[in-house]
């Protein structure tokens, strides 16, 4: 089965940019999606197929996707960013969803 | 944009049944392919089950195969998942999304508010 990898935790300061992995073989061929959950809400889409933005989203979250690693970027980071986040891909062959295991992003 | 309202949680025996339903509402049903997807406590995201918006393919997660069956009902606008011979370890939130409207490589969407499922004796 296919496996994607996240750091548990990330530690910023606010103000500065916050980068999450996503970590799996050939990542960069998938389409990678990015869900932000705070404590007791259902997760909310951020980003999808790698680099797009739903609306409602600030500018200041962004996405990247290459080789064996896909990225979300907060620019300068707010309180209220402090959450989970999850990354997620469709994994044809066995027509199952994976999840990343979660960062949970500290805002010091 | 849409919007998904779960219901049918509660506590429950091992090796009982239970049915939880999902309510849609704001946008085409049955334009869409529709998934339950669970956090267990403390714990990450899951995906459980995927329909199509026909009702067929449908595929299960290893973890609850041949114990959950999902089904939907576009003309009432509805999505389904009956639980059977429930296990400590399907104790979660079970949530309700809605897949973008590309097919599976899409995103989850639109999520419900979650409904609370608690195995225990």
């Amino acid at each position: 089965s296919y496996v994607v990898t996240q750091p548990a935790s990330v530690s910023v300061a606010p103000g500065t940019t916050a980068r999450i992995t996503c970590e799996g073989d050939k990542i960069g061929s998938k389409s990678v999606h990015w869900y932000q959950q705070k404590p007791g809400q259902a997760p909310v889409l951020v980003i999808s197929y790698d680099v797009d933005r739903p609306s409602g989203i600030p500018e200041r979250f962004s996405g990247s996707n290459s080789g064996r690693t896909a990225t979300l970027i907060i620019t300068r980071v707010e309180a209220g960013d402090e959450a989970d986040y999850y990354c997620q891909v469709w994994h044809p062959i066995s027509d199952h969803w994976v999840f990343g295991g979660g960062t949970h992003l500290t805002v010091l | 944009e849409g919007e998904l309202v779960e219901s049918g949680g509660g506590l429950i025996q091992p090796g009982g049944s239970l049915r939880l339903s999902c309510a849609a509402s704001g946008f085409t049903f049955s334009d869409y392919n529709m998934f339950w997807v669970r956090q267990g406590p403390g714990k990450g995201l899951e995906w459980v089950s995927f329909i199509s918006k026909s009702g067929s393919p449908i595929y299960y997660a290893d973890s609850v195969k041949g114990r959950f069956i999902i089904s939907r009902d576009n003309g009432e606008s509805s999505l389904h998942l009956q639980m059977n011979s429930l296990r400590g370890d399907d104790t979660a939130v079970y949530y309700c999304v809605r897949n973008g409207p590309s097919g599976p490589t899409d995103s989850f969407d639109v999520w419900g508010q979650g409904t609370k499922v608690t195995v225990s004796s």
